[in-house]
């Protein structure tokens, strides 16, 4: 049973530029949300996908956009990257009804 | 708005020794509690999760939390630390009743000297 996969696992990207990141959740998982970890610090919430609708949102400029497909995969875009947008982020992955979101191994962006 | 504290950023361990990291939430009601572990260039993996009933609650790799409401902390423990365990710990709280979103601490970096 695989679990949450993300892709590609390293990018490097200029400023001002734009950036897809990619999330499959795991199997039998229908809901998946985004997060941004900045070096040394925990993972911020960015926003969290259901039934292909952005449900909730952390404090992230409109910059930072999604969406999620009828297989429940999903993409993190983001748009005008500025150096601060460097960090690992991940998706985690849950099924309604249950607490517990299970986590990718997350994408490492790097933006010069 | 919840928030989390994981006062000790770096804690230093000889293997084989026990463990305590310490976590604090601020938040009005119980909300669920979580232990993550992040491995160098690695995601979160659970460590353990609290939602009610028993404030002691197992996990995996041998680690242990307790629930304290009175403290509001739920710290983690291991009775003996092995090399394997040193990786950064996340301590995380999500607010019942169907909000998604997890609130997590700053992280604690675990070093084990042997």
């Amino acid at each position: 049973d695989a679990g949450v996969t993300q892709s590609p696992t390293h990018l490097i990207k200029t400023r001002g530029q734009q950036v897809t990141l990619r999330c499959s959740p795991k199997s039998g998982h229908d809901t998946v949300s985004w997060y941004q970890q900045a070096l040394g610090q925990g993972p911020q919430f960015i926003f969290q996908y259901y039934e292909e609708e952005e449900r909730q949102r952390g404090n992230f400029p409109d910059r930072f956009s999604g969406h999620q497909f009828p297989n429940y995969s999903s993409e993190l875009n983001v748009n005008a990257l500025l150096l601060g947008d460097s960090a690992l982020y991940l998706c985690a992955s849950r099924s309604r009804g249950q607490e517990t979101q299970y986590f990718g191994p997350g994408t490492r962006l790097l933006v010069l | 708005a919840q928030s989390v504290t994981q006062p000790d950023i770096h804690i230093t361990v000889s293997e084989g020794a026990s463990l305590e990291l310490r976590c604090n939430y601020s938040y009005g009601a119980t909300p669920y509690l979580f232990w993550y572990v992040q491995s160098p260039g690695q995601g979160l993996q659970l460590l353990l999760k609290y939602f009610s009933g028993d404030t002691l609650v197992q996990g995996i790799k041998g680690f242990e939390a307790e629930f304290k409401r009175s403290q509001s902390s739920f710290n983690l423990r291991k009775p003996s630390v092995h090399w394997s365990d040193a990786a950064e710990y996340f301590c995380a709280v999500r607010k019942t009743g169907g909000n998604e979103k997890l609130t997590f601490g700053t992280g604690t970096r675990l070093t084990i000297i042997p």
